[in-house]
This record gives C-alpha cells, structure tokens and sequence, in this order.
C-alpha cells in the first residue's frame, strides 16, 4: 500500500524566506509522486510532478522538489516566499500518472509580511 | 492542458433529497475518473474509482448505495448522492485520467451543503 506523510500541518516562513515543505512516502513500486496546491475555496492545481525521469523537478511559480529514494522524500522547496504563495500544499502519491492518487494531510503555508 | 469541469460549483439542499454532480473531460477521453471528498481543512479522501462503462469501485468506508456513480461515457461521470444528510455537506472533487499522457486531471470541485 502506498501512503504520504507530510510533516508539519502548518508552517510560517517571512516573505522573501526560502519555503521547505517535508513530505515522506511508502511505496512498494515506484512511485509517481505530485505536489498540488489548494488556495481557499478552490480546487486542487498541480505544481510538479516526479515520473522516474530526472529526479529534481521543476514546477511552476518558482517550487521545486527533489526525489530521494534512500530518504523516500520528496520535499517542495521555493528559494524565496511570495505573500501569495500562501495555500494549502498537498504531497500525494500515485503507482502510475494516471492512476488513484493518494494524499498527504496537507500542510497550510503562512507567509509574514 | 487538459480541463476538467464540474456541475455544479455549489449546491444547498434540503436534508432527505438527492443531489446529483456531473464531472466532464472537455477536450479529452477519460477512461477512467476518480471522485474525491474533502471536509473542512482535511485532506482528499478517494471514493471510489470510475470505469466507462462498468461499476465503480467504491473504497472501503464508502456506501455505494449512498454515493451511486456512473461513468455513461468517456465524457462524462456523475456522482449522486442519495438521501443527503447534513454529515454528507462536503467538497467534492472528481479527477479525470488522460492515458495518452499519463496524467490525472482534477475538476474545480462541488460544495455540497445539506440542511
């Protein structure tokens, strides 16, 4: 069974700070890893994704995450924060791109002025 | 890239009826298509997976007579909930899968609110 932890239900970074997202997954195939984003109200927006090709992946608005198998992480990393970078962020995984996905609890990022 | 739309974006009803919420592929072919639920300030919890033409698979804890879904095309899958409760109000999401590229698409969501 695959499943994601993702450490730190909230965390509070200043603007221009750099933003570290720590997400943890098990898997028992090779996993298909996803960072989504949720501002309030809405729906889910990817941000990247990992398919086995190179393993730091680059996303859009500036986030990026790099696989480590020996850890089985997959953190989101943004070098400096946005005042609108503030959402929820999801770690999910997946056994194919296409398949179930399955979700981290998600961790709520703050930003302060 | 690929859209995926939901009907409606928000619905009331009253406690007793049934509500009825359609998830679209708009400019591809989704074999397949997954319903998710999400309470207030928890994650998504899968449903039950959607397969054109043949019976959703429900995950364990879902009720499949409460939550009846079918995927009549590869358009289109709707998700009715039956005899809604307050405890049923949620956001629901659907996602589509797109084989071709090997990707999941999520819909906008539906926030349901029964009173």
């Amino acid at each position: 069974a695959q499943s994601v932890t993702q450490l730190g239900s909230h965390v509070s970074v200043s603007e221009g700070a750099l933003v570290l997202l720590r997400c943890n997954y098990s898997s028992s195939v090779p996993p298909y890893l996803f960072w989504y984003v949720q501002y309030p109200n809405q729906g889910l927006q990817l941000l990247l994704k990992y398919t086995s090709a190179a393993t730091l992946v680059k996303g859009i608005n500036g986030f990026e995450a790099e696989f480590k198998k020996s850890e089985t992480s997959f953190h989101l990393t943004k070098p400096s924060a946005h005042m609108s970078d503030a959402a929820e962020y999801f770690c999910a995984v997946s056994e194919k791109g296409d398949d179930k996905i399955i979700f981290g609890k998600g961790t709520r990022l703050h930003i302060l002025p | 890239g690929a859209v995926v739309s939901q009907h409606p974006s928000w619905v009331i009803c009253k406690s007793g009826t049934s509500v009825k919420i359609e998830c679209r592929s708009l400019d591809f072919q989704a074999t397949t298509m997954f319903w998710y639920r999400q309470f207030p300030k928890q994650s998504l919890m899968l449903m039950a997976t959607s397969n054109e033409g043949s019976k959703a698979t429900y995950e364990q804890g879902v009720e499949k007579d409460k939550f009846l879904i079918n995927h009549a095309s590869l358009t289109l899958s709707t998700l009715t909930v039956t005899s809604a409760h307050p405890e049923d109000s949620s956001f629901y999401i659907c996602s589509a899968s797109d084989r071709g590229q090997e990707t999941q698409y999520f819909g906008p969501g539906t926030r349901l609110l029964v009173l």
